[in-house]
């Protein structure tokens, strides 16, 4: 089955500083990709939703990069703030199954 | 539009009791899907239904694991007999078939601690 490993599992960037969380899947077939943000006590919050047909997705200061010849997913922070400071997460889906695959979170922290 | 809702937020149970946790998804969204989260293992899947039609039931949580779908408006899961080892955030989620993407939309959480 789809094995999706997140890496690093801590990160702490100054403000103003980038953040970068790596994603690795095993699933040649996988086709669409997410990338989640959970604050303390909440749920999981939608960023970005990525098909496969797409290597760059931009909005509001995070960027999506997709590299299926390695099956690797990132998630850029650009000019990260204090509110940025939350685990990340990343999932993976198989086109026709609904079943999502989570990595394993990445605690960002930014320090002002 | 509300998101999905899960009540209660927090719950404390002793070992041996029945507890049961509440998700109302997203209005028309066909598929629903009950997580629980720890630190350790991260999240795991416990059911997911399909139009009310259970698709899968997690394979290890099958033996004092039970979720259910009422109607395509209410879902519940029961842990019975609780066990300290519980102990963790449980996850509610739903999605639309007919969405682009099909995400997964989650609600708050349920907080269980078994003593």
């Amino acid at each position: 089955g789809e094995q999706v490993e997140q890496r690093p599992p801590h990160l702490s960037v100054p403000e103003g500083d980038s953040a970068v969380i790596i994603c690795t899947y095993t699933d040649s077939a996988t086709a669409y990709f997410y990338w989640y943000k959970q604050e303390p006590g909440a749920g999981l919050q939608l960023l970005m939703s990525v098909f496969s047909n797409v290597d760059r997705k931009e909005e509001q200061g995070l960027t999506v990069l997709l590299n299926k010849k390695d099956k690797q997913l990132s998630l850029n922070l650009t000019a990260a703030h204090p509110g940025d400071s939350a685990v990340y997460f990343c999932a993976v889906r198989n086109t026709g199954y609904q079943n999502f695959y989570f990595g394993k979170g990445t605690s960002l922290t930014v320090i002002p | 539009d509300a998101g999905v809702t899960q009540t209660p937020r927090h719950e404390v149970a002793e070992k041996g009791q029945t507890i049961i946790l509440k998700c109302e998804p997203v209005s028309g969204h066909n598929d629903l899907f009950w997580y629980r989260q720890t630190k350790i293992q991260g999240l795991e899947l416990l059911s997911y239904f399909r139009s009310k039609s259970l698709m899968e039931d997690g394979g290890a949580f099958k033996d004092r694991f039970k979720a259910e779908m009422l109607n395509s408006s209410f879902s519940t899961l029961k842990i019975q007999p609780t066990e300290p080892k519980d102990s963790a955030v449980y996850l509610c989620a739903s999605s639309s078939l007919g969405g682009r993407y099909a995400e997964q939309f989650f609600g708050p959480g349920t907080r269980l601690t078994v003593l």
